[in-house]
């Protein structure tokens, strides 16, 4: 069955940056494509871009552009997103979702990144 | 930026109909939005219902369905059960970029 699975919780001092692992299992990875979702908290959900697991083309949020790298590795079918210059707005929990022909289907389980000094 | 609009809060009543909507900033909504529809309840992650305007997932009842509905993306729910209180948020394409509209918090009462 079609599984992604998150690293788990992460606390940051602001200025730093962060790196959410996403192992994927259950489907041929470079196929389809993985969206970053975030949910800070009581907020509802914000997209913040998408990576091609097939040739590494990337799309990201005009608000996440500069700040935000999403990478991928075949061998290991695992996606990344690392986020920079972190702030206390960037406290949330981050989801991977995989996503291809304008169909998010199978989500992570969540990643909570607390920025506090 | 795409702003995407969404009712903050529906209630109905159990085996009632109510339909969500999800507007956009640029104008009517079309096919070419590709909606897609996502349950959350508190304390889960999110679950898609609907992507690409009307088609179901496997694990989306059948009394789930989307549709374009004046200038909208629409979500209507059929003999809404009490399981169905959720948020429920939808998401469009748009200028390539995927686009969250701020959800509907749905009380079943």
């Amino acid at each position: 069955q079609v599984q992604l699975v998150q690293s788990g919780l992460e606390v940051k001092k602001p200025g730093a940056s962060v790196k959410v692992s996403c192992k994927t299992s259950g489907y041929t990875f470079t196929s389809f494509g993985v969206s970053w979702v975030r949910q800070a908290p009581g907020q509802g959900l914000e997209w913040l871009g998408w990576i091609n697991a097939n040739n590494g083309h990337t799309n990201f949020a005009q608000t996440f552009q500069g700040r935000v790298t999403m990478t991928t590795d075949s061998s290991t079918t695992t996606a990344y997103m690392e986020l920079r210059s972190l702030t206390s707005d960037d406290t949330a929990v981050y989801y991977c979702v995989r996503d291809w022909a304008y169909d998010l289907d199978y989500w992570g389980q969540g990643t909570l990144v607390t920025v506090s000094s | 930026q795409t702003v995407v609009t969404q009712e903050p809060s529906l209630t109905v009543s159990p085996g009632g109909t109510v339909t969500l909507t999800c507007a956009s900033s640029t104008g009517v909504v079309t096919s070419g939005f590709y909606p897609n529809w996502f349950q959350q309840k508190p304390g889960q992650t999110p679950r898609s219902l609907i992507f690409s305007t009307s088609n179901k997932q496997s694990w989306t009842p059948a009394r789930v369905s989307g549709s374009l509905l004046g200038g909208k993306a629409a979500l209507t729910l059929s003999g809404v059960q009490p399981e169905d209180e959720a948020d429920y948020y939808c998401l469009l394409l748009s200028g390539g970029l995927w686009v969250f509209g701020g959800g509907t918090k749905l009380t079943v009462l």
